[in-house]
């Protein structure tokens, strides 16, 4: 069965340095998604992905968060520059065209020392 | 206010019983679709199952099924016959209509930690 996967599953990384997180998601899906999950606390929206532009983001994903598709198959986040408060699980997710659900990774752990 | 709440922290049931975990959400779109996902202590998060704010039944997959009440804006998921593989993290999610397209931003309740005994 397609999934969805994700590199690294867990990342340790100094306060300052730029991270990146990458996704695969399902194959023919279209739209694409990152969530993050502070320990303990709910999954929150970062942002949207379609067409190969943003279709929403929310008020956490500011200038140090960027999203890219660099080729047809992966779909990655950065953190320019990462503070403590970044410490968390970020969870890709996609959908297809028509679909509903959103199919989810496996989560990278990103641990901000 | 909260668009999804999920009132329950932790819930407990013993094995084979049936449980049910609440979640009551908030929207003024009518357009909308309710999610259930499973976070196990793994941390990943599985799908379980979807409810149309338009479907006239209750969805139902395998032992899950939605409680559906659009007027009671709840949307409650009911495990059947509870095993100890059930024990995780619950988390129900809510779709708003984005234009009339089926994408968008899941928002996410807190969670209910459910428990199976043996």
């Amino acid at each position: 069965e397609p999934e969805v996967t994700q590199t690294p599953s867990h990342q340790v990384t100094q306060m300052g340095q730029e991270v990146i997180l990458r996704c695969v998601p399902i194959s023919n899906h279209l739209y694409f998604y990152w969530y993050r999950q502070i320990l303990g606390q709910k999954v929150e929206f970062l942002v949207s992905f379609y067409n190969n532009e943003i279709s929403e983001k929310s008020e956490i994903f500011d200038d140090q968060f960027s999203v890219e598709r660099p080729d047809g198959s992966n779909f990655t986040l950065k953190i320019r520059s990462t503070k403590l408060e970044d410490s968390a699980m970020y969870f890709c997710a996609s959908s297809d065209f028509g679909q509903e659900t959103q199919y989810f990774g496996p989560g990278t752990r990103l641990l901000v020392l | 206010a909260q668009k999804i709440t999920q009132t329950q922290p932790g819930m407990f049931v013993q094995e084979k019983e049936a449980v049910t975990l609440d979640c009551t959400y908030d929207t003024s779109d009518p357009s909308y679709g309710l999610f259930w996902y499973k976070q196990p202590s793994s941390g990943e998060m599985i799908f379980l199952i979807y409810q149309g704010s338009y479907d006239q039944q209750n969805a139902t997959e395998g032992r899950y099924s939605l409680n559906f009440q659009k007027a009671r804006k709840s949307a409650n998921l009911v495990i059947s016959a509870s095993q100890l593989g059930d024990s995780a993290m619950y988390f129900c999610a809510m779709r708003e209509g984005t234009g009339g397209t089926s994408y968008g931003k899941l928002t996410f309740g807190q969670g209910t930690i459910l428990t199976v005994h043996p």
